[in-house]
C-alpha cells in the first residue's frame, strides 16, 4: 500500500486530456512539493513536473502539475501515442523521515 | 555528457552481499546529493537511500536500515550501495539518481539505467 494513491491508469484518445491524481496526507503532500515523473517501457524515470507545477527544460508545455492541499495533480494535453507510459508522483514524507512514490499510473492512448 | 551509469548487479544468494557502484559524468558530482531508488520488475518505485553532497548526511527506508550503506567518493565521481544480509525481497533494478533541491523539496533530476539485482537460491 502506496502511502501516495494514484490511480492505477487513465486512458484517452489521441489529441484529448488526461488528469492523474496523487493523493497524500498532512505528513507529506500538504507541507512538501511534489514531483512526477514518466517512465516509458523499458527505460529509466525521466523527471516531468518539480516544485509542484515547474517544467524541466526540454519538457512541452502539454504537462501541467497543480497541488493543493493534500492532493496533487499531472495534465496532460494533446495526448500522443508517445505519452502511452507509468507516471508516479513523488514527495518527501515528514513522518516516515523517507521519499515517497505513488504506484503509479498507467496511460494509454486508444 | 550528463550521465549515470551503475554497475555491480547480478545473480547473489539470500544473506550475502553485494556493492552497487553508480559512476556520474557531465556535472560537478560533490555539488549534488544522490540516492538509490529500486523498482521490482513490473512494479513501482521505492526509495531506497539518499546520501548529502559531503557524504556526512543519509537516510534510509526502513527496510534495508542495518544491512543496507550508502556512501560515496566525490573524488573519483562515484557513489555506492553496500548491500549485506541480502534477501528475495531485495531483488530489483536498483536506479542512481541525481537530486536537486533544498530542505526537504527535493527532486530526482538525473536517473541512470539502473542495474538489476536478484537475490535466489
Amino acid at each position: 500500500q502506496s502511502v501516495l494513491t494514484q490511480p492505477p491508469s487513465v486512458s484517452a484518445t489521441p489529441g484529448q486530456r488526461v488528469t492523474i491524481s496523487c493523493s497524500g496526507s498532512s505528513s507529506n503532500i500538504e507541507i512538501n512539493y511534489v514531483s512526477w515523473y514518466r517512465q516509458l517501457p523499458g527505460t529509466a524515470p525521466k523527471l516531468l513536473i518539480y516544485d509542484s507545477n515547474k517544467r524541466p527544460s526540454g519538457i512541452p508545455d502539454r504537462f501541467s502539475g497543480s497541488q493543493s492541499g493534500t492532493s496533487a495533480t499531472l495534465g496532460i494535453t494533446g495526448l500522443q501515442t508517445g505519452d502511452e507510459a507509468d507516471y508516479y508522483c513523488g514527495t518527501w514524507d515528514n513522518s516516515l523521515s523517507a521519499y515517497v512514490f505513488g504506484a503509479g499510473t498507467k496511460v494509454t492512448v486508444l | 555528457e550528463v550521465q549515470l551509469v551503475e554497475s555491480g548487479g547480478g545473480l547473489v544468494q539470500p544473506g550475502k552481499s553485494l556493492r552497487l557502484s553508480c559512476a556520474a559524468s557531465g556535472f560537478t558530482f560533490d555539488d549534488y546529493a544522490m540516492h538509490w531508488v529500486r523498482q521490482v520488475p513490473g512494479k513501482g518505485l521505492e526509495w531506497v537511500s539518499g546520501i548529502s553532497w559531503n557524504g556526512y548526511t543519509t537516510a534510509y527506508v526502513d527496510s534495508v536500515k542495518g544491512r543496507f550503506t550508502i556512501s560515496r567518493d566525490n573524488a573519483k565521481n562515484s557513489l555506492f550501495l553496500q548491500m549485506n544480509s541480502l534477501r528475495p525481497g531485495d531483488s530489483a533494478f536498483y536506479y542512481c539518481a541525481k537530486t536537486v533541491g533544498t530542505g526537504q523539496d527535493w527532486y530526482f533530476d538525473l536517473w541512470g539505467r539502473g542495474t538489476l539485482v536478484t537475490v535466489s537460491s
